[in-house]
């Protein structure tokens, strides 16, 4: 299994709709998860931190399954100016300053 | 003002010529990284220093060489460069709290071709 794997979509979805990601990660003694945003040709800005089960932020949603090793993010009422690739980021154990990226997931959202 | 500066933005360059793309930070963070982006591929660590006299190689060194100025400056250089050299590169930054994830602050990139 790759340490961090995306489904690269892109998932295109209207207005208003609720989408979700899973991002698998491969080292089951990591504690923390991120996801990045990346526009196209930009640099990726940090979204949203896990550190336990889940985090909510306004219409974002990031969830941690450490059982099966996998993370969601949940955008709900989906804008135009979400669309974007979502990187799922998983720190180093022992050098947390240390990154792995996945290759992201790209969003449409359309009229 | 940017936080985190690279120049130059846009580079085009030829094989076997060498080139320094530049990072400057004014967060104060002692942490800085170059990663570089290709189509799909996740970004990739290139080099990274957690302060003036720590430089690490990341996964993919080869062909490229770093040197940190100072606290605020982190340079890469391709000695010699080759056209899987093109992509994206970005300089990041990040403060040193030991065992906790770090946020990391992304310059705007480099976009870099080698012909």
């Amino acid at each position: 299994r790759k340490e961090v794997e995306q489904d690269p979509g892109p998932f295109n979805v209207p207005e208003g709709a609720t989408v979700a990601f899973n991002c698998t990660y491969s080292n089951s003694a990591s504690q923390s998860f991120f996801w990045y945003r990346q526009d196209c040709r930009k640099e990726p800005k940090l979204l949203m931190s896990v550190y336990s089960s889940g985090n909510e932020d306004g219409r974002f949603t990031a969830q941690l399954n450490r059982a099966s090793q996998y993370i969601s993010l949940l955008i709900r009422d989906s804008k135009l100016s979400d669309s974007a690739t979502y990187l799922c980021v998983v720190p180093h154990t022992g050098t947390a300053s240390k990154l792995t990226f996945g290759t992201g997931t790209r969003l449409q959202v359309t009229l | 003002d940017a936080d985190v500066t690279q120049t130059p933005r846009n580079r085009i360059t030829k094989t076997g010529k060498r080139i320094m793309l530049e990072c400057s930070q004014t967060k104060g963070h002692d942490r800085m990284y170059w990663y570089r982006q290709d189509p799909g591929l996740g970004l990739q660590l290139i080099y990274y220093s957690f302060d003036v006299k720590d430089i690490n190689k990341g996964e993919i060194s080869d062909g490229y060489s770093v040197s940190r100025q100072a606290q605020a400056k982190f340079s890469l250089s391709l000695e010699s460069a080759i056209p899987n050299q093109t992509a994206l590169y970005f300089c990041a930054t990040s403060d040193a709290h030991p065992n906790s994830f770090n946020e990391q602050y992304f310059g705007p990139g480099t976009r870099l071709t080698v012909t």
